[in-house]
């Protein structure tokens, strides 16, 4: 079954300075990879996604991502956090194969200092 | 275009009462699927609804059902209502039912049960 972990319940960064949000996934072959963010009392709204070729995406708002396959891991970055960022973010994997039952982690919420 | 629509944007119920939450996808999505969020964690798999069959069911009892119109909207039914059940419901639409393909979310119906 697969299955996400994102090890950070809770992130503080000051504005301007990086962010890096971790993420792990369990499936058998190459997964299909998200990363959600969510604002208070909202649905989700789609960052990035990988399904295939190059391992660093591109998403909106600045952030990128990186699936690295021999770690198990699609971590979400941005080189310079902005105060609107602050957030919940949710990493998810769906199969490549049969229907797709997206599986979120627990999500990380961050916290914006000025 | 418009974006997946749910109504309505909350509820209250009492303990043992029915609940029918409503989903409109994106213009040419042909599939739906449910999640639900409680509180402080990731959403959770429910149903994946695609030409009208259920394909995908996650670990929800029977009293969660679902269906979906030849419109490709749906419904999402919860009997016998408990005080857990109180989340927010995420509706998602993709194009198809397995694949390359991106669910969508709804902003959700905040389900309250007292």
């Amino acid at each position: 079954a697969q299955s996400v972990t994102q090890p950070d319940i809770h992130i503080t960064v000051s504005e301007g300075a990086s962010l890096e949000l971790r993420c792990n996934y369990s499936y058998g072959a190459t997964p299909y990879l998200f990363w959600y963010v969510q604002s208070p009392g909202q649905g989700l709204q789609l960052l990035l996604k990988y399904f295939s070729g190059d391992t660093l995406v591109q998403g909106i708002k600045g952030f990128e991502a990186e699936f690295k396959r021999s770690q198990s891991s699609f971590n979400l970055r941005k080189p310079s956090v902005h105060w609107s960022d602050a957030a919940e973010y949710f990493c998810a994997v769906a199969p490549s194969g049969g229907y797709q039952k997206v599986t979120f982690g627990t999500g990380t919420k961050l916290q914006v200092i000025p | 275009d418009a974006g997946v629509t749910q109504s309505p944007t909350h509820l209250i119920k009492t303990r043992g009462q029915h609940v029918t939450l409503r989903c409109s996808p994106i213009s040419g999505h042909k599939s739906v699927s449910w999640y639900q969020q409680v509180l402080g964690q990731g959403p959770q798999f429910i149903f994946q609804y695609y030409e009208k069959e259920e394909r995908g069911r996650g670990n929800f009892p029977d009293r969660f059902s679902a269906r979906q119109f030849p419109n490709y909207s749906s419904e999402l039914n919860v009997n016998a209502l408990l005080l857990g059940d109180s989340a927010l419901y995420l509706c998602a639409s993709s194009l198809r039912l397995a694949g390359a393909y991106t669910q969508y979310f709804g902003p959700g119906t905040r389900l309250t049960v007292l």
